[in-house]
């Protein structure tokens, strides 16, 4: 089946700095997600992108299905940022949408 | 905006009590999902089901069963808890993937199961 790896597996940044956080799936996909989980556990949607750039406020992704890999920018972070983002992915042999998870970027940003 | 709401944040429970953990949708998503996510091991899924009543294995079944009896509750059972179930506990629903269909997943807030 498909594998997911994130990179790096930890970032800390000062407030106000930009990331770039890196998802490697190794086939092609139908679904690829960032999610940031919040301190209480939650698995909060960012992006749905299995190809192309989407932007929302502070945050964008790019993914560029043909060389395998998403990336996601954190921009003017904040300390409200910190937390754990996840890539999942959905292969195109999957089925019913069942997504393999990254180990995650653990991101601490400090004030 | 998709709601998954899930019946408890956290739970505690002893060795050898049958437990329910509820989960409810409200965008008529024919496929739902259990996972559970512990230290080390990232999110791993126990089943899902992609429509009333039809319910299939995902990678980590055992100890666990389900139930869909309405289109918008899947709920997760242990039937005899034990430690090594203790974990938190996510619930996602999605649309059925069709020609044009997205097929976004969106989670409840999780319960932390702690079995004792």
């Amino acid at each position: 089946g498909i594998q997911v790896e994130q990179s790096p597996p930890d970032l800390i940044l000062q407030e106000g700095a930009n990331s770039t956080l890196r998802c490697n799936f190794s086939d092609s996909v139908n679904n690829l997600q960032w999610f940031h989980q919040n301190p209480w556990g939650q698995l909060i949607n960012l992006f749905y992108i299995p190809s192309g750039t989407k932007q929302n406020g502070r945050l964008s992704a790019t993914t560029v299905a043909t060389e395998r890999y998403s990336l996601l920018y954190i921009s003017s972070s904040q300390t409200t940022d910190s937390g754990v983002y996840f890539c999942a992915a959905r292969g195109f042999s999957g089925g019913y949408n069942k997504l393999i998870f990254g180990a995650g970027t653990r991101l601490a940003v400090h004030p | 905006d998709v709601k998954v709401t899930q019946s408890s944040r956290y739970l505690v429970k002893r060795t050898g009590e049958k437990v329910f953990l509820e989960c409810v949708q409200d965008m008529d998503h024919e496929n739902m999902f259990w996972y559970r996510q512990d230290p080390g091991l990232g999110l791993r899924l126990i089943y899902f089901s992609y429509d009333v009543k039809m319910k299939e294995k995902g990678d980590i079944p055992e100890g666990y069963s389900v139930s869909r009896e309405k289109k918008e509750r899947f709920s997760l059972i242990l039937e005899s808890a034990s430690t090594n179930q203790t974990s938190m506990y996510l619930c996602a629903s999605s649309s059925q993937p069709g020609l044009a269909g997205v097929l976004e997943q969106f989670f409840g807030p999780g319960t932390r199961l702690t079995v004792l």
